[in-house]
C-alpha cells in the first residue's frame, strides 16, 4: 500500500535553515509528481511546492518563492524540502502528498505531515 | 485570504443533502479541474473528488462534485454524523503557476 513519511520538522530559529525528507514506498515513485502542502496551527491548507516525476519541473507558491526548494532522489524513492531563511510564518504542519495521474493536479496520498516551528 | 472562496461554515441533520460552494476565477476554476478533500481534526486531508466529479477508490457515492464556469460545488447526500470534517476545494491557477486551496469549509452535523 502508499506509504509516505515525512521527518525533518522541529523547532529552528528564524532565518536559519530546515530540510524534510519524504520516504515514499508501495508505488513507482519515479513515475509521480509529488507536492509539499503546509497547514498553519489552526488555519488551512496552503500548497507549497510541486515537482515533477522526474524533477525536471518545479512550481513554488510566492510567498517561499527564493528560500525553499523541492528536489527528488529517485533512487532512494525520497521527496525533500529545503527551507532556508525561515520565518515565523512558516510555522505549519508540511505534508508530503503524491500527484494522481488525472492530470487534475489532485493528491491522491499524503503523509501524517511533520511539524515545522519557528520560533527565537 | 484565500484564492478560492468557500463559505467558512455549513451545517445539516443527518439524512439531509448539504452543498457546499467554492468560487473562482477564469485562471483557476474557469479552467482547470476542480479537487475537493476532506479532513479531520489531526489527521491529513483526504481526496474527496477530483476532476471537478470524480470519485476515488472507496469514497461513498453520497458524495458527489460539479463545476459551471469559475464555480464548484460539493455536495453530501444522505448526511452522516461522521461526514462531520472541514471540506477544501482546490484548482491549478494558470496565473499564479501552482496550486490554490479555498479557505475550507467546516461543516457540522447537527
Amino acid at each position: 500500500q502508499v506509504q509516505l513519511v515525512e521527518s525533518g520538522g522541529g523547532v529552528v530559529q528564524p532565518g536559519k535553515s530546515l530540510r524534510l525528507s519524504c520516504a515514499a514506498s508501495g508505488f513507482t515513485f519515479s513515475t509521480y509528481g509529488m507536492d509539499w502542502v503546509r497547514q498553519a496551527p489552526g488555519k488551512g491548507l496552503e500548497w507549497v511546492a510541486l515537482i515533477s516525476y522526474d524533477g525536471r519541473n518545479k512550481y513554488y507558491a510566492d510567498s517561499v518563492k527564493g528560500r525553499f526548494t523541492i528536489s527528488r532522489d529517485n533512487s532512494k524513492n525520497t521527496l525533500y524540502l529545503q527551507m532556508n531563511s525561515l520565518r515565523a510564518e512558516d510555522t505549519a504542519v508540511y505534508y508530503c502528498a503524491k500527484e494522481e495521474l488525472s492530470g487534475s493536479s489532485s493528491a491522491d496520498y499524503w503523509g501524517q505531515g511533520t511539524l515545522v516551528t519557528v520560533s527565537s | 485570504q484565500s484564492v478560492l472562496t468557500q463559505p467558512p461554515s455549513a451545517s445539516g441533520t443527518p439524512g439531509q443533502r448539504v452543498t457546499i460552494s467554492c468560487s473562482g476565477s477564469s485562471s483557476n476554476i474557469g479552467s482547470n479541474a476542480v479537487n475537493w478533500y476532506q479532513q479531520f481534526p489531526g489527521t491529513a486531508p483526504k481526496l474527496l473528488i477530483y476532476s471537478n466529479n470524480q470519485r476515488p477508490s472507496g469514497v461513498p457515492d453520497r458524495f458527489s462534485g460539479s463545476k459551471s464556469g469559475t464555480s464548484a460545488s460539493l455536495a453530501i447526500s444522505g448526511l452522516r454524523s461522521e461526514d462531520e470534517a472541514d471540506y477544501y476545494c482546490a484548482a491549478w491557477d494558470d496565473s499564479l503557476n501552482g496550486v490554490v486551496f479555498g479557505g475550507g469549509t467546516k461543516l457540522t452535523v447537527l
